[in-house]
């Protein structure tokens, strides 16, 4: 077990709604990073937050957003649900995001499925 | 999104057989992790590699950061039915945190 804890760990919502995903990082990290991960698919980037700013991006649009807070939790917000937004969504937690050994570690996921 | 080329996508193997999967890539990576994923589950990291022609072992299981820093392998000794499982290759370029990952390769282990 990473310690990385997520949830909830399955949620059903409808095309259009807003959802709210959170994430609980390991004891002593500071940086948390989301992925979505489509089913076969291997996960994609999609931010990470570091001292409660967002601190790179991949390729997703603004309808993504998320926060952290004091505490290095994290919460992940999708606004206008759209159906190919099903997938496992994954956090994982580090120390830090400085030098090469930002090693990641990964929550047992939230799967969201958009009908 | 980008993604590295992993290889092979599926393997059946028997019980007690060695097995051997690599990533690689067209872009210099300055990390390679190695994870493995059960159904359900979020990926649990197995071995990670920070030097270009770094050797490290974990149990069974060795894994090398090719010298080009272009591609990984990781290889499994003497598989178990627990080795079963989708495992993920995934690479960091310069200072971000942003991880690319592999397709996967799906293990399958015959008792």
């Amino acid at each position: 077990e990473t310690g990385v804890t997520q949830s909830p760990t399955h949620l059903i919502k409808t095309r259009g709604q807003q959802v709210t995903l959170r994430c609980s990082s390991q004891s002593g990290h500071n940086t948390v990073s989301w992925y979505q991960q489509a089913l076969g698919q291997g996960p994609q980037f999609i931010f990470q937050y570091y001292r409660e700013e967002e601190n790179g991006r991949g390729n997703f649009p603004p309808r993504f957003s998320g926060l952290q807070f004091p505490n290095y939790s994290s919460e992940l917000n999708v606004n206008a649900l759209e159906l190919d937004d099903s997938a496992l969504y994954l956090c994982a937690s580090s120390l830090a995001i400085t030098g090469v050994r930002d090693t990641q570690y990964f929550g047992p996921g939230t799967r969201l499925t958009v009908l | 999104g980008q993604q590295l080329n992993q290889s092979p996508q599926s393997m059946f193997i028997q019980e007690g057989e060695d097995v051997s999967m690599n990533c690689t890539s067209s872009s210099i990576f300055n990390t390679w992790l190695w994870y493995k994923q059960d159904p359900g589950e979020g990926p649990v990291l197995l071995i990670a590699l920070y030097k270009a022609g770094e050797l490290t072992s974990n149990g069974r299981l060795t894994a090398q950061f090719g010298i080009t820093r272009k591609d990984s392998f990781l290889n499994i000794s003497a598989s178990i039915p627990s080795d079963v499982g989708i495992y993920f290759c995934a690479g960091r370029q310069g200072n971000t945190g942003k991880l690319i990952f592999g397709q996967g390769t799906t293990l399958q282990v015959k008792p």
